[in-house]
């Protein structure tokens, strides 16, 4: 099984900051597949990412992906008050699928 | 648009089992593999498994193989989990969420308390 790491825990920023959120795997993870997922409290998660760096529909071009082998980020630019939320990356190349423990993110 | 509705609200007792649907709406339902995911009060996203809705074969998570079995009906384009011998860490939010691979769309999710 495929254990991702992400961090940091959790982070705190101001508006317009741009945020790193970074994921880790323990093995290689093939074909780059990683989804990242962004989650309000009371709600479901909302694709963000998928295929390392592909932005799904409707998902503004402050957020993007990259990375390959075992490490992965997310980077959102001029953070925005609604960006506040956990956020998780999510590995399909292998199963079981398998979440990161997520990152908290903190809009000052 | 695309549409997963579940359930509702489920209060188990330790040992009992529980049943909870997702209706799909919106798409061609054989077309998309569905999965079930849950998170624990507070917790993260556990993958629990997937279920092909055109020939449903299914994959489970090894950890809840033996107790989770994943069905599917086309004639009303709905999906099931049933989780058997319930424990109180099975309490959590379940939810359904359609995607081969990453998971584009997701049900609104349905709470499950196991407690005696």
């Amino acid at each position: 099984e495929i254990v991702l790491t992400q961090s940091p825990g959790t982070l705190s920023l101001s508006p317009g900051e741009r945020a790193t959120l970074s994921c880790r795997a323990s093995q290689i993870v093939s074909s780059s597949y990683i989804a990242w997922y962004q989650q309000k409290p009371g709600q479901a998660p909302r694709l963000l990412i998928y295929g390392a760096s592909s932005r799904a529909i409707g998902i503004p071009d402050r957020f993007s992906g990259s990375g390959s082998g075992t490490d992965y980020t997310v980077t959102i630019s001029r953070l925005e008050p609604e960006d506040c939320a956990v956020y998780y990356c999510q590995q399909y190349g292998s199963s079981p699928y398998t979440f990161g423990q997520g990152t908290k993110l903190e809009i000052k | 648009q695309v549409q997963l509705v579940q359930s509702g609200s489920e209060v188990k007792k330790p040992g009992a089992s529980v049943k909870v649907s997702c209706k799909a709406s919106g798409y061609t339902f054989t077309s998309y593999y569905m999965h079930w995911i849950r998170q624990a009060p507070g917790q993260g996203l556990e993958w629990m498994g997937l279920i092909n809705p055109s020939g449903g074969g299914t994959t489970y998570s090894q950890k809840l193989q033996g107790r989770v079995t994943m069905t599917r009906d086309t004639s009303t384009s709905t999906v099931y989990m049933e989780l058997s011998s319930l424990i109180s860490e099975d309490t959590a939010i379940y939810y359904c969420a359609r995607g081969r691979l990453w998971f584009g769309y997701w049900g609104q999710g349905t709470l499950i308390t196991v407690s005696s």
